[in-house]
């Protein structure tokens, strides 16, 4: 198995433009999140979904979209890129099964280093 | 506000000394996850606690949780140069949500 994987690893934007990160599990997990890391800082969730079709916010959803088509897809676009939007971003995977939820333990993806100039 | 904190949050130590890394947290929770992040990399699951009084091992490394007092400890023995990282601690919001919130992060750095 890949696990999770992301790209590009690394992206320089300017301002305005617009991109999507990649994300993609090999894991049939069903929870997928997208994180920001600022530089020093823990991770922000940015949006999360609990299965194709269904996606809801996190903390920091603010100039940033997500689809869910497929339970190993998960794409993070940015539109009008802004300099404060310059991060590493992470995504990640979890399964959780049936009323009562014993595990969560999350798998990270390598990381989106992006720049907006 | 939810709030996850960690302290210290750096921290410089000798080789073969022993220090614990405090996760406080402020929502009630059962659930709490440990994570080791090597500079520039991605993050690695190292613990997961599921319940009060959980306790679990690895090496040099021992978590435990204490949901009443809503605290988790890292404590690290006889520490060694390779497990300089940062080390984060995250919440599992039992909302129903099952989003994590996590902490600011400890800076390690082990001297030899």
């Amino acid at each position: 198995n890949a696990g999770v994987t992301q790209t590009p690893k690394f992206r320089i934007l300017k301002i305005g433009q617009s991109m999507t990160l990649q994300c993609a599990q090999d894991m049939n997990h069903n929870y997928m999140y997208w994180y920001r890391q600022d530089p020093g800082m823990g991770l922000k969730l940015i949006y999360y979904s609990v299965g194709a079709g269904i996606t809801d916010k996190g903390e920091v959803p603010n100039g940033y979209n997500v689809s869910r088509s497929t339970t190993e897809y998960f794409p993070l676009r940015l539109e009008l890129a802004a300099p404060s939007q310059t991060s590493v971003y992470f995504c990640a995977s979890s399964y959780l099964q049936g009323a009562i939820v014993f595990h969560n333990e999350q798998f990270f993806g390598p990381g989106t280093r992006l720049t907006v100039l | 506000e939810l709030k996850v904190e960690q302290n210290p949050l750096f921290l410089s130590m000798q080789e073969e000394k022993n220090y614990t890394i405090y996760c406080n947290y402020s929502t009630t929770s059962d659930r709490l996850y440990w994570y080791r992040q090597d500079p520039g990399k991605s993050l690695e699951s190292l613990f997961v606690l599921l319940s009060n009084g959980a306790v679990k091992q690895e090496g040099r490394l021992m978590a435990s949780l204490d949901t009443k007092a809503r605290l988790s400890t890292l404590h690290i023995t006889a520490a060694v140069h390779d497990l300089s990282a940062t080390y984060f601690c995250a919440v599992d919001l039992t909302s129903g949500t099952y989003k994590y919130i996590f902490g600011t992060g400890t800076r390690l750095k082990v001297l030899a």
